[in-house]
């Protein structure tokens, strides 16, 4: 199984409408996790940390489900804008700097 | 404050070539790393450096150097270029605190012919 697995999509939805997707880790002692945005092989920009309580960043909402090993993020009223590759990422050990990586799931907002 | 500075942005190099990837960070961060994202795939570790003298190898290390002189700089050496070489290379860098995120360079843009 791997540490960090994403369903790749794509999403593809109209402007307007709300989309959400999961991410699963394997490790259950895993701490800290985060949503990246990467744009047509960009470098990966930081979207949101991802806290026990869940949190919200305007249109974007993250959750975390410890008992299950998952994150989510959701969109609302979509823009164009949106479309990109959104990157899971999880620092599974506590002693280790190294972050692992899903493989990102493709949204597409259509007009 | 430039964050993570990479250099070049772009490259192409011919088979048997060698050649250096600058990263440079102005953050003070003691985490850097490389990562090689191909077409389809996820982004994968080749090295990584938990501070100045200290380096590791990641998930795909083989073919390519590394060392860390100094909390600034980490530069990534390809010895003899291979056309499986050619990628994008991003270098990120984190604090050591937990909840630390990465922070990427704009990418090199590599090319084996």
């Amino acid at each position: 199984r791997k540490e960090v697995e994403q369903d790749p999509g794509p999403f593809n939805v109209p402007e307007g409408a709300t989309v959400a997707f999961n991410c699963t880790y394997s490790n259950s002692a895993s701490q800290s996790f985060f949503w990246y945005r990467q744009d047509c092989r960009k470098e990966p920009k930081l979207l949101m940390s991802v806290y026990s309580s869940g949190n919200e960043d305007g249109r974007f909402t993250a959750q975390l489900n410890r008992a299950s090993q998952y994150i989510s993020l959701l969109i609302r009223d979509s823009k164009l804008s949106d479309s990109a590759t959104y990157l899971c990422v999880v620092n599974q050990n506590i002693n280790d700097y190294k972050l692992s990586f899903g493989a990102g799931t493709t949204v597409t907002v259509r007009a | 404050n430039a964050g993570v500075t990479q250099t070049p942005k772009f490259q192409v190099l011919k088979t048997g070539q060698s050649m250096t990837l600058q990263c440079a960070q102005d953050m003070n961060h003691e985490y850097m790393s490389w990562y090689r994202q191909d077409p389809g795939m996820g982004l994968r570790l080749i090295h990584y450096s938990v501070g100045a003298g200290i380096t590791d190898q990641g998930e795909v290390p083989n073919g390519y150097n590394v060392s860390r002189s100094t909390t600034e700089d980490f530069p990534l050496r390809l010895l003899s270029a291979a056309p499986s070489q050619t990628s994008v290379y991003f270098c990120a860098v984190r604090d050591r605190a937990l909840a630390s995120p990465l922070h990427f360079g704009n990418g090199t843009r590599l090319t084996v012919t």
